[in-house]
C-alpha cells in the first residue's frame, strides 16, 4: 500500500495568498484526519472526516481555515489568506473506523512557511 | 482519551535495548494504549498498540502492567536511526490526542 499521500511536500507562500493542501488516505480508509505541527502547540487535531462527512471541526483555528473532502480518495485542506502564524507542518493521516483497536496512519507531512 | 506522562528524554547506547516508559493511570477499560515515534522532519509512524496483554513485533515489544495504569515500549537492539520522539497516547473510541512524548536520543 502507498500509504497516506501528502502534497505539496513543501511550500514557501506570502502574507495574503491561498494555500491548499491535498492528502489521499489509504484505499479502504472511512476517516481522515488533519493535524498541525507547531513547536509551540505540539501536534493538534484541526478536523476529521467519516465516509467524507466532517464529523468534528472544532480545532480549526478560525475561518480562514477549511477542509473539504469531495470523495473517499481526496481531501484538502485551503487557507484563505495566510499568515505567518500558520506557518507549520500538516500531516494527515486515515484510519478504517475508530475503533480503538484500528490503527491510524500517517503522511508525511506538508511544510508550509507563510512569509 | 487517558492523560499520559513520560519522561522529557532518555539516552541509549547503539546496541543495547531502550525501555520507554508511559504512566496513564486513568486510562479506562476499552482504551488501547498507543506507541508511535517521530523522527525529525517526518510524520508520526505507528509502532505499536496493546490493551492487556504484552505485544511484539517486528520494531518492538510494548509490555503493560497488570493494573493497565503504566506500560514499556522496548526497542531490544537500539541503533542511531531509532534516535526520535516517541508518544505513548490512550486511545478509545476517538482519534489521537498527542502529548509532548519522550525524545530518545541514540548514540
Amino acid at each position: 500500500d502507498a500509504g497516506v499521500i501528502q502534497s505539496p511536500r513543501h511550500e514557501v507562500t506570502e502574507m495574503g495568498q491561498e494555500v491548499t493542501l491535498r492528502c489521499k488516505p489509504i484505499s479502504g480508509h472511512d476517516y481522515l484526519f488533519w493535524y498541525r505541527q507547531t513547536m509551540m502547540r505540539g501536534l493538534e487535531l484541526l478536523i476529521y472526516f467519516n465516509n467524507n462527512v466532517p464529523i468534528d471541526d472544532s480545532g480549526m483555528p478560525e475561518d480562514r481555515f477549511s477542509a473539504k473532502m469531495p470523495n473517499a480518495s481526496f481531501s484538502t485542506l485551503k487557507i484563505q489568506p495566510s499568515e505567518p502564524r500558520d506557518s507549520a507542518v500538516y500531516f494527515c493521516a486515515s484510519s478504517f473506523r475508530t475503533n480503538p483497536g484500528n490503527t491510524i496512519y500517517f503522511g508525511e507531512g506538508s511544510w508550509l512557511t507563510v512569509v | 482519551d487517558a492523560k499520559t506522562t513520560q519522561p522529557p528524554s532518555m539516552d541509549c547506547a547503539e546496541g543495547r535495548a531502550a525501555n520507554l516508559p508511559c504512566n496513564h493511570s486513568t486510562i479506562s477499560g476499552n482504551e488501547y494504549v498507543y506507541w508511535y515515534r517521530q523522527i525529525h522532519s517526518q510524520g508520526p509512524q505507528y509502532i505499536i498498540h496493546g490493551l492487556k496483554n504484552n505485544e511484539t513485533n517486528e520494531m518492538a515489544s510494548l509490555i503493560i502492567t497488570e493494573d493497565r495504569k503504566s506500560s514499556t515500549l522496548i526497542l531490544p537492539h537500539a541503533t542511531l536511526r531509532d534516535t526520535a520522539v516517541y508518544y505513548c497516547l490512550g486511545r478509545g473510541y476517538s482519534t489521537l490526542t498527542f502529548g509532548k512524548g519522550t525524545m530518545l536520543l541514540v548514540s
